[in-house]
């Protein structure tokens, strides 16, 4: 099976920067990505790391370490249209490559 | 490109009532998710269809849950008869051969009284 670990809720201020952890469990490993939900909203996909190294998109980054089953979803500059729920998610290489995601971490950005 | 569609956006019924939740993947799309999404259990896969094929079930709660994909243009996700414990947001998601992106629609708020 797959599991993720990522914490529950992680606050920051305007201007700063934040790192959101993910750490995963999986039969094989196809890649890991991020996605961003608003409330009442629908996930949007942020970042795909299929290799390891930083991925940079903007003000947001993800990182991959495939040896440590870790990576990361780091937050630049941060806004209050930041404030939003944080997904990591990992398909594995094995049979039907099943995606699975964690439970989220809720992000709240103050002024 | 309109994205994901689903209806309804809210439904309302009462418990043993037959709900059909509908999805139109992007076109071109040829994998295509349906998740449902609560508080206590966060979002989880009910079932995967690649090229209008179930894949994956295993996330399927029970019998009273069933799903198709008669085309690669629709899909249905049908609950008979539904429970109030079902009350949820239902997501389908699509996503394009070889990328493993997921692009989600904007999810059926499901109350069952």
């Amino acid at each position: 099976g797959q599991s993720l670990e990522q914490p529950s809720e992680v606050t920051a201020v305007e201007g700063a920067i934040v790192q959101i952890n993910c750490t995963y469990q999986t039969s094989g490993f196809y890649g890991l990505s991020w996605y961003q939900q608003h409330d009442g909203g629908a996930p949007t996909f942020l970042s795909y790391n299929g290799l390891d190294g930083l991925e940079e998109t903007g003000r947001f980054s993800s990182f991959l370490s495939r040896s440590d089953s870790y990576g990361y979803l780091l937050l630049q500059e941060l806004q209050m249209k930041d404030s939003a729920s944080y997904f990591c998610a990992v398909r594995g290489s094995g049979g039907s490559y099943i995606p699975t995601f964690g439970r989220g971490t809720s992000l709240i950005v103050h002024p | 490109d309109a994205g994901v569609i689903q209806s309804p956006r809210h439904e309302v019924t009462e418990m043993g009532q037959e709900v059909t939740l509908r999805c139109k993947p992007i076109s071109g799309h040829n994998s295509l998710f349906w998740y449902r999404q609560t508080m206590m259990r966060g979002l989880e896969l009910l079932i995967y269809f690649n090229n209008n094929v179930p894949i994956d079930d295993s996330g399927m709660p029970e019998d009273r849950f069933s799903a198709k994909m008669p085309n690669a243009s629709f899909s249905t996700l049908k609950i008979q008869p539904s429970e109030p414990r079902d009350s949820a947001v239902y997501f389908c998601a699509s996503s394009p051969p070889p990328s493993d992106t997921q692009y989600f629609g904007p999810g059926t708020r499901l109350t069952v009284l």
